[in-house]
């Protein structure tokens, strides 16, 4: 399984962009990267994923490096509704097209 | 993006007791069902894995004969935690897939269970 790694938490000011790093040094060539947050006592939200080029949707982008070991999610305007812990993911193939595993996740803290 | 419901979103029950939790996709049909388990301040823990028609596959530690899954048509799945005890308490959350292997995986509310 490709494991992923992310800081604890971090903090970010409201209005400015909120950068989460993800390394992911053993992802295999056919392995997505997927993107979730997760706001206190609900069901993980779905925000972006990828394979190997970067992504934008209307609530993120998604930066993968060429050699595809670590990713970047992008908030651009971040607001205290951000407030989440975000789970970076590597999908486990398998039949039915795998699983998510969630890790730790970062904690993300939007300041006024 | 599509709606999966749970219910009920919290449930207390006496240890013994038998508890059953559903989960619906609203909208879309579900190939494939997930079910976690979250513990206060940790992560999401896979439970098992259900494809409509067949018997779910459960993740290594999980035990299949207290948590019964039933995936019964493309819009149900069910989970029964049997003669529930205090440790069993925690958020049960179901996930669900439709069709291709890459598709978005979406999450249902939770479920709150507390074991007396």
């Amino acid at each position: 399984d490709a494991k992923t790694t992310q800081p604890t938490s971090m903090d970010c000011a409201e209005g400015r962009a909120a950068n989460l790093p993800c390394n992911h040094s053993t992802i295999s060539g056919n392995e997505y990267v997927y993107w979730y947050r997760q706001i206190h006592s609900q069901g993980p939200q779905y925000i972006i994923h990828g394979l190997k080029n970067n992504e934008t949707n209307e609530m993120a982008s998604l930066i993968i490096t060429e050699d595809r070991k670590s990713s970047t999610l992008i908030l651009p305007h971040a607001t205290l509704r951000d407030t989440a812990v975000y789970y970076c993911i590597v999908r486990v193939p398998g039949n039915q097209g795998g699983k998510l595993i969630f890790g730790q996740g970062t904690e993300l803290s939007v300041k006024p | 993006g599509a709606v999966v419901s749970q219910h009920p979103s919290w449930v207390i029950c006496k240890s013994g007791t038998s508890v059953k939790i559903e989960c619906r996709s609203l909208d879309f049909q579900a190939t494939t069902m997930f079910w976690y388990r979250q513990f206060p301040k940790q992560s999401l823990m896979l439970m098992a894995t259900s494809n409509e028609g067949s018997k779910a596959t459960y993740e290594q530690g999980v035990e299949k004969d207290k948590f019964l899954i039933n995936h019964a048509s493309l819009t149900l799945s069910t989970l029964t935690v049997t003669s529930a005890h205090p440790e069993d308490s925690s958020f049960y959350i179901c996930s669900a897939r439709w069709g291709g292997s890459y598709n978005e995986q979406f999450f249902g509310p939770g479920t709150r269970l507390t074991v007396l």
